[in-house]
C-alpha cells in the first residue's frame, strides 16, 4: 500500500499568517490527492481534490498544488476558524491511504 | 442537503459481532459509491472497505478482509457493515462516507469498541 507523510505534525502559527504544508507519497499517485480539514468533534471536510482543485464552498485562501509523489496545502492567511487537523489522502488505487495529519494550531 | 447518518455501534467483546448501518438522505443513494472508513486516536484515519453504486464491485482493506462484509440497499438508501470476529484493535469511530476516492461527504461517525 502507499503511503502518506506528512510533515510537519504540528504547526504553531498566528491569526493572518501564512501557511505550507506538505504530502509526500512512497509511491506515484499522479493527481489523485485529495486535503481534509477536521476540528474537534467533527467528521473531516473535503478541501482539495484532484491535487489542486478546491471543494465547493471551499475559500480562496486554500490553495494546493503537486503532482507524482510531492504535494503542498497552503492557507494564505490564516483565520480563527482554519485551525484544525488537515489530512491527504490518495486515491490512486487501492487502499486508499490517508496521511497522519498535520496539527494548525494557534501561536 | 447530503445527510449520512450512522448506527449501531456499541461495546462488544472481543470475537464478537456487530452491524454498522449508515442511512443516507439528500441525494441519489444508487447513483454513488460508498465507503466505510475508521478513525482512531492512535492510527488515524483508514480505509475499511468500498461498495461501488451498484454493489458489483467491492474492496476491503487487508485488516479486515475475511472478517467484515459491506452490503447495501438501494431500495432503502441504507449502507451496511457486517463485523465479525471483532479484535480489539478494530476499536474506533466508524464513518460512512460518499465517494470513489475522494470523500465528499461524511456521516458523524458511531464508535465501536471491542474490549473484554
Amino acid at each position: 500500500e502507499i503511503v502518506m507523510t506528512q510533515s510537519p505534525a504540528t504547526l504553531s502559527v498566528s491569526p493572518g499568517d501564512g501557511v505550507t504544508l506538505s504530502c509526500r507519497a512512497s509511491e506515484y499517485v499522479g493527481s489523485k490527492l485529495a486535503w481534509y480539514q477536521q476540528k474537534p468533534g467533527q467528521a473531516p471536510r473535503l478541501l482539495i481534490s484532484d491535487g489542486s482543485t478546491r471543494a465547493a464552498g471551499i475559500p480562496a485562501r486554500f490553495s494546493a498544488s503537486g503532482s507524482g509523489t510531492e504535494f503542498t496545502l497552503t492557507i494564505s492567511s490564516l483565520e480563527s476558524e482554519d485551525f484544525a487537523i488537515y489530512y491527504c489522502q490518495h486515491f490512486n488505487n487501492w487502499p486508499l491511504t490517508f496521511g497522519g495529519g498535520t496539527k494548525v494550531e494557534i501561536k | 442537503q447530503v445527510q449520512l447518518v450512522e448506527s449501531g455501534g456499541g461495546l462488544v467483546k472481543p470475537g464478537g459481532s456487530l452491524r454498522l448501518s449508515c442511512a443516507a438522505s439528500g441525494f441519489t443513494f444508487r447513483d454513488y459509491n460508498m465507503n466505510w472508513i475508521r478513525q482512531t486516536p492512535g492510527k488515524g484515519l483508514e480505509w475499511v472497505s468500498f461498495v461501488s453504486d451498484g454493489g458489483d464491485t467491492i474492496y476491503y482493506a487487508d485488516s479486515v478482509k475475511g472478517r467484515f462484509t459491506v452490503s447495501r440497499d438501494n431500495a432503502k438508501n441504507l449502507l451496511h457493515l457486517h463485523m465479525n470476529s471483532l479484535r480489539p484493535e478494530d476499536t474506533a469511530l466508524y464513518y460512512c462516507a460518499r465517494g470513489a476516492g475522494d470523500i465528499d461527504y461524511w456521516g458523524q461517525g458511531t464508535q465501536v469498541t471491542v474490549s473484554s
